[in-house]
């Protein structure tokens, strides 16, 4: 167990709606951040938050946005959904701010988009 | 673009054969993370390096950062069927927090 707490495990939604995905940090990481994994595409950086800014932003689409609020938990969402946003969705927490830090990774929600 | 590109993307041995993956980069990395994911769970890390020519070492798995920072190794000794999973380079560049991941080295060992 990671600490990382993610939820919901799946999601199935139809085209065009819009989902939140949550993510708790470990106790005493500031730092959030989201990837997408496809089964094309590998593990790809979408947004990485610190104490509640944004701090680094990677491929995330203008249909998804992101927040972390002042408890430190933070939320992932994805409107106006494709077939192909549908993939897993992991949220890792850290301690420290820049490279190199070690990343805890959530068991990841499954969106299945049809 | 930063790429990582990991090698072979697939691998398939027996039960006690020797392994080595592949993470190969143009760009220079301040830090390279490795790590296995298991189906149905997220990665879990193993071992992070910093200094050019760095070797660690994990029981069975030797990792190397390459003298120019730019990729990595994984060598896998006497393999377990536990060693199946998928294997991620990720590496980070120095003044920024975003994390590249490599394209991922599956691995399945036979019994």
């Amino acid at each position: 167990d990671s600490g990382v707490t993610q939820t919901p495990k799946h999601l199935i939604t139809a085209t065009g709606q819009r989902v939140t995905l949550r993510c708790s940090p470990r106790s005493g990481d500031l730092s959030v951040y989201w990837y997408q994994q496809s089964l094309d595409q590998g593990l790809q950086f979408l947004i990485q938050y610190y104490n509640g800014e944004e701090r680094a932003k990677g491929n995330i689409l203008e249909r998804f946005s992101a927040q972390q609020f002042p408890d430190l938990h933070s939320e992932l969402n994805l409107s106006s959904l494709e077939l192909g946003d549908s993939a897993l969705y992991f949220c890792a927490s850290s301690v420290d701010l820049a490279g190199g830090d070690i990343q805890y990774f959530g068991a990841g929600t499954r969106l299945s988009v049809l | 673009t930063q790429l990582l590109e990991q090698s072979p993307q697939f691998l398939s041995i027996q039960e006690g054969e020797n392994l080595t993956v592949y993470c190969n980069s143009s760009s220079v990395f301040s830090s390279l993370q490795w790590y296995r994911q298991e189906p149905g769970e997220g990665p879990v890390l193993l071992v992070t390096v910093v200094t050019g020519g760095e070797v660690k070492k994990l029981k069975r798995l030797t990792f190397q950062f390459g003298d120019a920072r730019k990729d990595s190794s994984l060598h896998i000794t006497a393999a377990q069927p536990g060693d199946t999973g998928l294997y991620l380079c990720a590496g980070a560049t120095s003044g920024t927090y975003k994390y590249i991941f490599g394209t991922g080295t599956r691995l399945k060992v036979l019994a």
